[in-house]
């Protein structure tokens, strides 16, 4: 158990609609990062947030948008989905900002869109 | 654009054997990762590797860099049953935290 929790396990949903996936980081990390896993595209880093502050941007699609709030939890909204959205998706956290510390992943919510 | 290439993609090798993947690069980093994902699980991470030269071991792996060459190898001594799973090691261009993976590799360990 890395520390790293996420909700929901799993997501059924259809085209065209807007879910929200909830990461909580492990005590005392601030940094969040968001990672997309598929078939199609393999491991893909998304998004990092750091203490509140987006602080870097990888394949993220325009129709996604993430936050970190104030109690460093974050959240990935997805909208306009489409059955190509269909992944698994992780959040991981690190105590800092930089790229010289370890990754601890959460379990991932694996979304299917029908 | 940074491309990461692993292989093999498979790898099927018998208990006891010895055995190295490799992870090729395109673009200057001294930052790469290694990670192991179990079926249906998430990701755990192995090593961290942060400068040319560096040597990391952990029980039956042992995962090095050479940032001239653009590439890192993850060599699996005297493999046993519990290492079947799928590694990916993975590259940060140190631009934007950009971090891109490999496609992994699927390890099975066979009796």
């Amino acid at each position: 158990d890395s520390g790293v929790t996420q909700t929901p396990k799993h997501l059924i949903t259809a085209t065209g609609q807007r879910v929200t996936l909830r990461c909580s980081p492990r005590s005392g990390d601030l940094s969040v990062y968001w990672y997309q896993q598929s078939l199609d595209q393999g491991l893909q880093f998304l998004i990092q947030y750091y203490n509140g502050e987006e602080r870097a941007k990888g394949n993220i699609l325009e129709r996604f948008s993430a936050q970190q709030f104030p109690d460093l939890h974050s959240e990935l909204n997805l909208s306009s989905l489409e059955l190509g959205d269909s992944a698994l998706y992780f959040c991981a956290s690190s105590p800092f900002a930089g790229d010289l510390y370890e990754q601890y992943f959460g379990p991932g919510t694996r979304l299917t869109v029908t | 654009e940074l491309k990461v290439e692993q292989n093999p993609l498979f790898l099927s090798m018998q208990e006891g054997k010895n055995y190295t993947i490799y992870c090729n690069y395109s673009t200057t980093s001294d930052r790469l990762y290694w990670y192991r994902q179990d079926p249906g699980k998430s990701l755990e991470s192995l090593f961290v590797l942060l400068s040319n030269g560096a040597v990391k071991q952990e029980g039956r792996l042992m995962a090095s860099l050479d940032t001239k060459a653009r590439l890192s190898t993850l060599h699996i001594t005297a493999a046993v049953h519990d290492l079947s799973a799928t590694y990916f090691c993975a590259v940060d261009r140190g631009v934007n935290n950009d971090m891109r993976f490999g496609a992994g590799t699927r390890l099975t360990v066979k009796p």
